[in-house]
């Protein structure tokens, strides 16, 4: 039973352009959301999160939105750098402690 | 400062052996984590460890797997007679406890395969 999703296993986008991915979640019950981000060989390192009573969170380049009503997640990266290029995974939790992720899409931001 | 280490890096066995995992959390992390992420599929949460409260045992796919943590340092995760289904890369994660941000820091990972 899989409570976060990330329906596109993959991305490209040019470089300079933003980037978006998507994430969607089926348990009402999360109060906080995270992002990932992941290179080949290394474990998942932190980006960036939002609690569920705010809507947008900002961090230099990185943007994630939540929207409740339709428990849909993104993560914005604009511009987006070849550097970016990694997989991102979403990940929620309950307010128990351990982390719910989802599959993870790759980025490929292209020079 | 160090972050969370795992050892060995990668690991092949034969179907039927032991085989035991190793974390060393970030000095000072209370709470300590353990996942696996088999090919293609998100990470998948294995067991919790907070101080020297009973572990969340409850992501454990089977009795065949376990895990022991020495205070607030290191953990070992066991897993006895291994099947090629447990092939995976298992990582571990620490944190602070309490930790409103939930952030977890996450070692490298130990790939695992099982022949």
């Amino acid at each position: 039973d899989q409570q976060v999703k990330q329906n596109s296993p993959s991305l490209s986008v040019q470089e300079g352009r933003i980037s978006i991915l998507n994430c969607d979640y089926t348990n009402s019950m999360f109060d906080y959301f995270l992002w990932y981000k992941k290179y080949p060989a290394e474990g998942p390192t932190f980006l960036i999160s939002i609690s569920s009573i705010k809507d947008k969170n900002e961090d230099g380049r990185f943007t994630v939105f939540l929207n409740k009503s339709a428990k849909h997640l993104s993560l914005h990266i604009v511009p987006s750098q070849p550097g970016d290029s990694a997989v991102y995974f979403c990940a929620s939790r309950t307010g128990a402690n351990n982390l719910f992720f989802g599959t993870g899409t790759r980025l490929t931001v292209i020079p | 400062g160090a972050g969370v280490s795992q050892s060995p890096s990668n690991k092949v066995t034969e179907k039927g052996k032991d085989v035991e995992l190793r974390c060393d959390p970030i000095s000072g992390h209370t709470a300590l984590y353990w996942y696996r992420q088999r090919l293609g599929q998100g990470l998948e949460f294995l067991i919790y460890f907070q101080g020297n409260s009973a572990p969340d045992k409850s992501g454990l796919p089977s009795d065949r797997f376990s895990a022991e943590r020495t205070g607030e340092s290191v953990s070992t995760l066991t897993i006895q007679r291994t099947q090629q289904e447990d092939s995976a890369v298992y990582l571990c994660a620490s944190s602070f406890q309490p930790d409103r941000l939930g952030t977890q820091y996450f070692g490298p990972g130990t790939r695992l395969l099982v022949l």
